[in-house]
C-alpha cells in the first residue's frame, strides 16, 4: 500500500476555474504535510506547508483533516502558470523520511 | 539563494557498468536525500544522510551505495548498474536547523541503463 495517494489526473480547466485535488495517508504517525509542485521536467519545489488549522498562500489553500488522513489544495482562479504538477508530501516526526504522492497533474487552458 | 547541484543531466550506460552520481549543496545543509522518480510511483527514498559520514538506508536501499565524505556532497553509487535502475534521480538537501519540511532539489540526472 502506498503511504500517499493521489489521483493522477489529468485536471483540464479553464483560466478562471477554482480546482481542488485531493490526497490521502496511510500512517497515522506522520506529523508534517506539504504541497510541492513540479513543472514539465524540472524538480520539485516547495509549494505550501499545510497546517492543522487550514492555511491559505494567494489563491492558493491548504486544509488537513487528521482524522481522515486526507490533505486537500484548492486553486482559485487558476492561472497558465499553474500547469504542473502537484505533490503531495509527509513527512514523519523527525523529518528524516519524507513520502511523496506520484502526483495530480493540471493543465489550465486559455 | 540555495543551489544544488547535480553533476550529470543525462547518462547512458550499460548492464553491469559501475555508475557514480554527485551531488553537491551550497547552504551547509545537514541532511541530504537521494531519491528516484518513476512514472505512476512517486519519488522513492534511496537514502538518507543527516550529516558527514552519517548515513540511512530508505525505502528502496538495494543496489546501491552512499558516500557523504563532505558536509556540501553526498554522492550515489551504482555497483553493477541493471536496466531497472533505468530512472531520473533526484538528489535533495535539507536545513535541519529550520526545523521545515523545505527540500531544495537538484534538476535530476536522468540515468538510461542500456
Amino acid at each position: 500500500r502506498k503511504e500517499v495517494e493521489q489521483d493522477p489526473g489529468p485536471f483540464n480547466v479553464p483560466e478562471g476555474a477554482t480546482v481542488a485535488f485531493n490526497c490521502t495517508y496511510s500512517n497515522s504517525a506522520s506529523q508534517s504535510f506539504f504541497w510541492y509542485r513540479q513543472d514539465c521536467r524540472k524538480e520539485p519545489k516547495l509549494l505550501m506547508s499545510v497546517y492543522s488549522s487550514g492555511n491559505e498562500d494567494g489563491r492558493f489553500t491548504a486544509q488537513l483533516n487528521r482524522a481522515s488522513q486526507y490533505i486537500s489544495l484548492l486553486i482559485r482562479d487558476s492561472k497558465l502558470s499553474d500547469s504542473a504538477t502537484y505533490l503531495c508530501v509527509v513527512a514523519l516526526y523527525n523529518f528524516n523520511k519524507f513520502y511523496f504522492g506520484s502526483g495530480t497533474k493540471l493543465n489550465v487552458k486559455p | 539563494d540555495v543551489k544544488v547541484t547535480q553533476s550529470s543531466r543525462y547518462l547512458v550506460k550499460r548492464t553491469g557498468e559501475k555508475v557514480f552520481l554527485e551531488c553537491v549543496q551550497d547552504m551547509d545543509h545537514e541532511n541530504m536525500f537521494w531519491y528516484r522518480q518513476d512514472p505512476g510511483l512517486g519519488l522513492r527514498l534511496i537514502y538518507f544522510s543527516y550529516d558527514v559520514k552519517m548515513k540511512e538506508k530508505g525505502d528502496i536501499p538495494e543496489g546501491y551505495s552512499v558516500s557523504r565524505e563532505k558536509k556540501e556532497r553526498f554522492s550515489l553509487i551504482l555497483e553493477s548498474a541493471s536496466t531497472n535502475q533505468t530512472s531520473m534521480y533526484l538528489c535533495a538537501s535539507r536545513w535541519e536547523q529550520g526545523n521545515t519540511g523545505e527540500l531544495f532539489f537538484g534538476e535530476g540526472s536522468r540515468l538510461t541503463v542500456l
